[in-house]
């Protein structure tokens, strides 16, 4: 099992434009998440799906969109890309929404210039 | 807003020593994980604790939970090299069921 893919590893955008992270999980699980990981912070949750059909808001939504596709994959989208969208982006899944652990990939690097 | 905050921010220990890390938070929780990042990967899971649970173990790891004081805290005994990583407690509670990380303890283990 691959368990949680992301693509792609690395990006650059100029500012204002767009572009779209992927994620997938091979786990049959529920629950899907996307966060962003700003240097010397945790992490803090931009979007999630609670189950397939289902997104919400996190903590820090301004500036993003997400799809869940299907049960196994769940994406993350920036329309108009600003320099303050620099950071790592790591994609989750877990069973269930909430109690549960999360399993991560291994996170998309986007600098916007 | 980050809920739980680790301490120390750094830790620098040799190898076979043990580690100790603290995790406080503000309010009321229903869970408590522990998560393990390795520079440049992404996060994995070490443990969860639940509100009634007061220690849990798992091989060289034993986190306890202190809901009076709002706080947990994480030991590796025995600490090897590839113990190096950084360590973030999450907490989940009734009213922002989301988790929410720590900024993490940077853990160096010295050959």
């Amino acid at each position: 099992n691959a368990g949680v893919t992301q693509t792609p590893k690395f990006q650059v955008l100029k500012t204002g434009q767009s572009m779209t992270l992927q994620c997938a999980q091979d786990m049959n699980h529920n629950s899907m998440y996307w966060y962003r990981q700003d240097p010397g912070m945790g992490l803090r949750l931009i979007y999630y799906s609670a189950s397939e059909g289902t997104t919400d808001k996190g903590e820090v939504p301004n500036g993003y969109n997400v799809s869940r596709l299907n049960k196994r994959e769940f994406s993350l989208r920036l329309e108009s890309a600003a320099p303050s969208q620099t950071s790592v982006y790591f994609c989750a899944s877990s069973e269930a929404w909430t109690g549960q652990e999360q399993y991560f990939g291994p996170g998309t690097r986007l600098t916007v210039t | 807003s980050q809920q739980g905050e680790e301490d120390p921010q750094a830790l620098s220990i040799q190898e076979g020593e043990n580690a100790t890390m603290n995790c406080s938070y503000k309010t009321s929780i229903n869970n408590l994980q522990w998560y393990r990042q390795n520079s440049g990967r992404g996060l994995v899971h070490l443990i969860l604790i639940r509100s009634n649970e007061r220690e849990k173990h798992s091989g060289r790891l034993r986190v306890t939970l202190d809901t009076s004081k709002k706080s947990s805290s994480l030991l590796i005994t025995a600490s090897r090299a590839a113990d190096t990583a950084s360590y973030f407690c999450a907490t989940d509670d009734a009213s922002v069921p989301d988790m929410r990380f720590g900024a993490g303890t940077r853990l160096t283990v010295k050959p």
